[in-house]
């Protein structure tokens, strides 16, 4: 087990609506990570923050944002959600932002409808 | 623009056949190159990396920087292998660190 856990792992919401999706990183990682998969597009990154700071923004759409607390916990906020958003969204983390060792969570299954 | 292609979606072979599973890339600098496999039900986890240069499960890749290439491969596949096969790259410097870009995936079915 890789210790990135993410919650809810399944989630079935109406277009328009707001939702948010839980990590927490393995225990002494310092950065996190979001990715979205979906059929179409593929694996994406979107976000990562490091030690509660933002340090690099990928694919995200201005509807999506994210945090990091201080407990180094993440949160992904995504609304106005469109059936498009509907995808698989991993976190992952690693002990620093070199990216050498990434350990994904097993995901956030998010369906619009 | 910085891409990684991998052009097989399925690949399935005999238990004991070689195993080659292709990646291309394109990226404007030294990327770093790994490769992430992902389980019937299980989460995406690092197989390799180039920097590394080790052998894990009994694949190996090697960067090959003129072809811009980095394919997995195994002399002998075992039914345990059939899982989706994902190459990735990141820069090596400053923010493009850790940010991977994934191709599409190959899905490798090793058959009895």
């Amino acid at each position: 087990d890789s210790g990135v856990t993410q919650t809810p792992k399944h989630l079935i919401t109406a277009t328009g609506q707001r939702v948010t999706l839980r990590c927490s990183p393995r225990s002494g990682d310092l950065s996190v990570y979001w990715y979205q998969q979906s059929l179409d597009q593929g694996l994406q990154f979107l976000i990562q923050y490091y030690n509660g700071e933002e340090r690099a923004k990928g694919n995200i759409l201005e509807r999506f944002s994210a945090q990091q607390f201080p407990d180094l916990h993440s949160e992904l906020n995504l609304s106005s959600l469109e059936l498009g958003d509907s995808a698989l969204y991993f976190c992952a983390s690693s002990v620093d932002f070199s990216g050498n060792t990434i350990y994904f969570g097993e995901g956030s299954w998010l369906t619009v409808v | 623009a910085q891409r990684v292609t991998q052009p097989e979606k399925l690949l399935s072979v005999f238990k004991g056949a070689p195993v080659e599973l292709k990646c291309n890339y394109s990226y404007s600098g030294s990327p770093e190159l790994f490769w992430y496999v992902q389980y019937s039900r299980q989460r995406l986890q690092l197989l390799l990396r180039h920097i590394s240069r080790e052998s894990i499960k009994g694949f190996t890749a090697d960067l090959n920087k003129g072809e811009t290439s980095f394919h997995l491969k195994k002399p002998f596949a075992q039914e345990e292998d059939s899982a989706m096969y994902y190459c990735a790259l990141s820069g090596r410097y400053g923010g493009s660190q850790g940010n991977l870009i994934f191709g599409k995936g190959t899905k490798l079915s090793v058959k009895p």
